[in-house]
């Protein structure tokens, strides 16, 4: 079966510092991967998707940035955290042939800027 | 851009009673699907409909795709204190490798 993981589930991070958020997908070859952030209590936002190695689309002008070094593994990033960063970030992977677009979601990430 | 609007944004239910959720799109979609989060969770896969006038039954929660397919519609029978969370409709969008998500609807069951 499926799995994804997405490392680390909670941080707090002070303005300007670097942020750098991991998420592996096992059992499945040439996924989809997808960034999302959730404000609190607010809808999902797509941040960037990507269809394989090296090939991300950002949807988002931001101070965000993501890779994808690996078949499944996608990674964000940012040199310098602003406090409207703060959110849960979703790591997120759906099947590369078109199975519905049904995107299955990781645990999340709870960030704080502070 | 394609829009997934969804109403109402919130909804107080006391335990027993019924709850629905409406998700509009601006365009005809392929397909909607819809997921459920828990509150401190992650957004959990629920269904998805595929043809139009389409009407699927998971237990208490009864789903419905639209004629036009444009609008979908969520329905909960006597709502339990488990279906708290918000729940979201979302269809294809782009090169149909991406989903637009609806805004969400945050359902608080009273006990």
């Amino acid at each position: 079966s499926q799995t994804i993981h997405q490392w680390p589930a909670t941080l707090v991070q002070p303005v300007g510092s670097p942020l750098s958020l991991e998420c592996t997908v096992e059992g499945t070859s040439n996924p989809n991967l997808y960034w999302y952030r959730q404000a609190a209590g607010r809808g999902l936002q797509l941040l960037f998707y990507s269809v394989g190695i090296g090939q991300i689309s950002s949807e988002v002008p931001q101070n965000l940035s993501a890779s994808r070094p690996q078949d499944r593994q996608f990674i964000l990033s940012s040199k310098k955290l602003l406090l409207s960063d703060s959110g849960f970030y979703l790591c997120a992977w759906s099947y590369r042939t078109v199975r519905g677009n049904t995107i299955y979601f990781g645990e999340g990430s709870w960030l704080t800027v502070v | 851009g394609q829009q997934v609007m969804q109403i109402p944004q919130y909804q107080h239910v006391q335990e027993g009673e019924d709850f629905t959720t409406y998700c509009n799109s601006s365009t005809t979609l392929s397909n909607i699907q819809w997921y459920k989060q828990r509150p401190g969770g992650h957004p959990v896969f629920l269904i998805q409909l595929v043809k139009s006038g389409e009407v699927k039954k998971q237990k208490r929660l009864t789903f419905q795709f639209g004629e036009a397919k444009k609008n979908s519609s969520l329905h909960i029978t006597a709502t339990q204190t488990t279906d708290v969370g918000t729940y979201f409709c979302a269809g294809p969008s782009g090169s149909a490798r991406q989903l637009t998500f609806g805004s969400g609807t945050q359902l608080t069951v009273l006990p």
